[in-house]
């Protein structure tokens, strides 16, 4: 079975620059998250969605940071302005939220790098 | 903050029991123990979790103390390719509650 799908694997791009990451969760699966991984902060959680709609940004660091999910298979991660601070990786994962408690499973990662 | 407290680092020879100990003393009644692992350069992977009975699939087993404050994530026969961090997270049953937070973990280093 497909996993977690995110492209770009890698991407590099001057500050200033809009980036876009994507994701498509595994078929079926109701939940959606990114997270974000650096040394200094390890992993954290931006935002999550279910059922398509965002339940909790609080992790989002700022308005440069947007998240959407137009439909159950597709999900997007722009940050505009893109910033050197911004340089991690970001982990997409999915999950089916229902009574039996049921894992996220996660993408191999983006790893950005703002110059 | 994490709610689990992990060794930094183990070391555990190639084909012995990797047994990673996580304690998480504050642990609520509806919360469950989930552990994962992050290889380099990949997605942190699901292992296992449990409530309070001990529990076992095709990866390892996890053994959850009666008064849940800790537990062992032991991997039986430990390989080379178990060389990764492995984190202890509880977590609630469902909603933004149950969301994953990651501590340092701890990194397993198996050796020849």
């Amino acid at each position: 079975d497909a996993g977690v799908i995110q492209s770009p694997r890698h991407e590099v791009t001057e500050m200033g620059q809009e980036v876009t990451l994507r994701c498509k969760p595994i078929s079926g699966h109701n939940s959606l998250f990114w997270y974000r991984q650096t040394m200094m902060r390890g992993l954290e959680l931006l935002i999550y969605f279910n059922n398509n709609v965002p339940i909790d940004d609080s992790g989002m660091p700022e308005d440069r940071f947007s998240a959407k999910m137009p439909n159950a298979s597709f999900s997007t991660l722009k940050i505009q302005p893109s910033e050197p601070r911004d340089s991690a990786v970001y982990f997409c994962a999915s999950s089916l939220e229902d009574r039996r408690n049921q894992p996220q499973h996660f993408g191999d990662g983006t790893r950005l790098s703002i110059l | 903050d994490a709610k689990t407290t992990q060794p930094t680092s183990m070391d555990c020879a190639e084909g012995r029991a990797a047994n990673l100990p996580c304690n998480h003393s504050t642990i609520s009644g509806n919360e469950y123990v989930y552990w994962y692992r992050q290889i380099h350069s990949q997605g942190p992977q699901y292992i296992i979790h449990g409530l309070k009975n001990n529990e076992t699939n095709e990866m390892a087993s996890l053994i959850i103390t009666e008064d849940r404050k800790s537990s062992t994530l032991i991997l039986p026969h430990a390989t080379l390719r178990d060389t990764a961090v492995y984190y202890c997270i509880v977590r609630v049953h469902r909603g933004s509650q149950g969301n994953l937070i990651f501590g340092k973990g701890t990194k397993l280093s198996v050796k020849p």
